[in-house]
């Protein structure tokens, strides 16, 4: 059973400030990431794919990798209320193009 | 561009009732996909179509039958449905079905079955 695991929150912090978003999962042979933002009421959009171990830059995002620790991050710099949201870790591998979810992260931005 | 369009946004149906969802993407992407999504929970995936042809079946039951009429256009047929089906559907696409490949989601529609 593949499993895709992440605090349920919600993740409150101040405007401004850095918001740290973890996920695990348990399937070694992942091998692609992504992190999806959905709002209240609306679909999934995705925000970041990683495919490699380390960084990935986008803007304010940084989606940060780890395949030995099976260990997948987004961190949201300068954080705005408008970034309040649950936010979906997603991961595929080598069984085709099945994306496994986890069960989202909460946050919330507050002014 | 890199939209789904879904619809109906919003359907409700009697348990003896037979309704369609549509969805389509002029992206040229050869695979397609339908999630039932529930309340505060993640995506499920229902169904998976690769190059037109059904390849995923989540163990999905019958009352619930997909269709996919060409590489743009999925449909998911539903017919004698139970109240538990009440859910937010979504249509997504990819390129390619691959692993490496993104998923793009549509609007959803929301179902509320009585």
């Amino acid at each position: 059973q593949k499993e895709v695991e992440q605090n349920s929150g919600p993740l409150s912090v101040p405007e401004g400030a850095i918001a740290s978003l973890n996920c695990t999962y348990s399937d070694r042979v992942s091998q692609s990431f992504f992190w999806y933002r959905q709002y209240s009421g609306k679909s999934p959009e995705l925000i970041m794919s990683i495919y490699s171990n380390g960084d990935k830059e986008d803007g304010r995002f940084t989606a940060q990798l780890n395949k030995a620790s099976q260990y997948v991050s987004l961190l949201i710099r300068d954080s705005q209320p408008s970034d309040s949201a649950t936010y979906l870790c997603a991961v595929s591998g080598n069984a085709g193009n099945m994306l496994t979810f986890g069960g989202g992260t909460r946050l919330m931005v507050k002014p | 561009d890199t939209e789904v369009t879904q619809t109906p946004k919003h359907l409700v149906m009697g348990m003896t009732n037979k309704k369609s969802l549509k969805c389509e993407q002029h992206m040229g992407h050869r695979a397609m996909y339908w999630y039932k999504q529930k309340a505060k929970k993640p995506p499920e995936l229902m169904f998976v179509y690769s190059y037109e042809k059904l390849s995923i079946n989540e163990s999905v039951p019958s009352r619930f039958s997909p269709e996919c009429p060409n590489s743009s256009l999925l449909n998911l047929h539903l017919h004698a449905l139970q109240p538990e089906d009440s859910a937010l559907y979504l249509c997504a696409s990819s390129q390619e079905p691959r692993y490496q490949e993104t998923q793009y989601f549509g609007p959803g529609t929301r179902l509320l079955v009585l």
